[in-house]
C-alpha cells in the first residue's frame, strides 16, 4: 500500500485560503469516507483536524475544512492565521487487511 | 480524559534490543485498538500496527511485520512496542495512537511521542 500524494508545500498570506490536496486510489481515499487531518506542529505530536472527510472534531476553528471527490481528498484552512504554520498529513482508511491506514507525506504550510 | 503516556526516548547502538511503553488511562484500557505510527526524521508518519488488548489480537503493516513486536499488558494498562536487534534505520519518533471507538478510522488521542536513536 503506497503512501497517499500530497504536495511537498503550500503557502499563503494571512488572510488567504489555502487548499491541500490528498491523492490516493479507489482502495483508500475513493473507497471509504474515512479520510482524517492531522496537524503537527515541530516537535510536537500530531493534532486531529478533520475525521470522516468534513467532520471537526470539538476546539478546531471551522476555519478548517474537508472534501473529498473521488480518489482526492482535500483540506482547506481559510483566514489563515500565523498559527496555522505547520505540517499536515492526510489519512485514510484502507480496508479490512494490514495496514489498514495510510497516510500521506505531508505538507508544509508556510504563511508568507 | 483519555491519555496515553509514552516512555522517555532512548540511546541505543545496533544490535541492542529495546522495548518502548505507552500507558493508556481515562478509558478501558481492554476495550480499545492501540495503534504504533513511526515518524523518520524530517519524513512523515507510518502506521506500523495495532493491538486490541483485551485478546492480545494484533495486526502489522506488512513493512513491519516481523521487524519489530507490539505486544499488551492490560494488567497495568500498558501496550509495548519491541526490537530484538536494532538497527540504524530504527531512529524515529513512534508515537501511540488510540481510535475513539472500534469502528472509526481516525486518531484523536497520541502519545507524546518516543525519541529512539540507534547509533554506534
Amino acid at each position: 500500500q503506497s503512501a497517499l500524494t500530497q504536495p511537498r508545500s503550500v503557502s499563503g498570506s494571512p488572510g488567504q485560503s489555502v487548499t491541500i490536496s490528498c491523492t490516493g486510489t479507489s482502495s483508500d481515499v475513493g473507497g471509504y469516507n474515512y479520510v482524517s487531518w492531522y496537524q503537527q506542529h515541530p516537535g510536537k505530536a500530531p493534532k486531529l483536524m478533520i475525521y470522516d472527510v468534513s467532520k471537526r472534531p470539538s476546539g478546531v476553528p471551522d476555519r478548517f475544512s474537508g472534501s473529498k471527490s473521488g480518489n482526492t481528498a482535500s483540506l482547506t484552512i481559510s483566514g489563515l492565521q500565523a498559527e496555522d504554520e505547520a505540517d499536515y498529513y492526510c489519512c485514510s482508511y484502507a480496508g479490512s487487511y494490514t495496514p489498514h491506514v495510510v497516510f500521506g507525506g505531508g505538507t508544509k504550510l508556510t504563511v508568507l | 480524559e483519555v491519555q496515553l503516556v509514552q516512555s522517555g526516548a532512548e540511546v541505543k547502538k545496533p544490535g541492542e534490543s529495546l522495548k518502548i511503553s505507552c500507558k493508556g488511562s481515562g478509558y478501558s484500557f481492554t476495550s480499545y485498538w492501540i495503534g504504533w505510527v513511526r515518524q523518520m526524521p524530517g519524513k512523515g508518519l507510518e502506521w506500523m500496527g495495532i493491538i486490541y488488548p483485551g485478546d492480545s489480537d494484533t495486526r502489522y503493516s506488512p513493512s513491519f511485520q516481523g521487524q519489530v513486536t507490539i505486544s499488551a499488558d492490560k494488567s497495568i494498562s500498558t501496550a509495548y512496542l519491541q526490537w530484538s536487534s536494532l538497527k540504524a534505520s530504527d531512529t524515529a519518533m513512534y508515537y501511540c495512537v488510540r481510535r475513539p471507538y472500534s469502528s472509526s478510522w481516525y486518531y484523536p488521542y497520541w502519545g507524546q511521542g518516543t525519541l529512539v536513536t540507534v547509533s554506534s
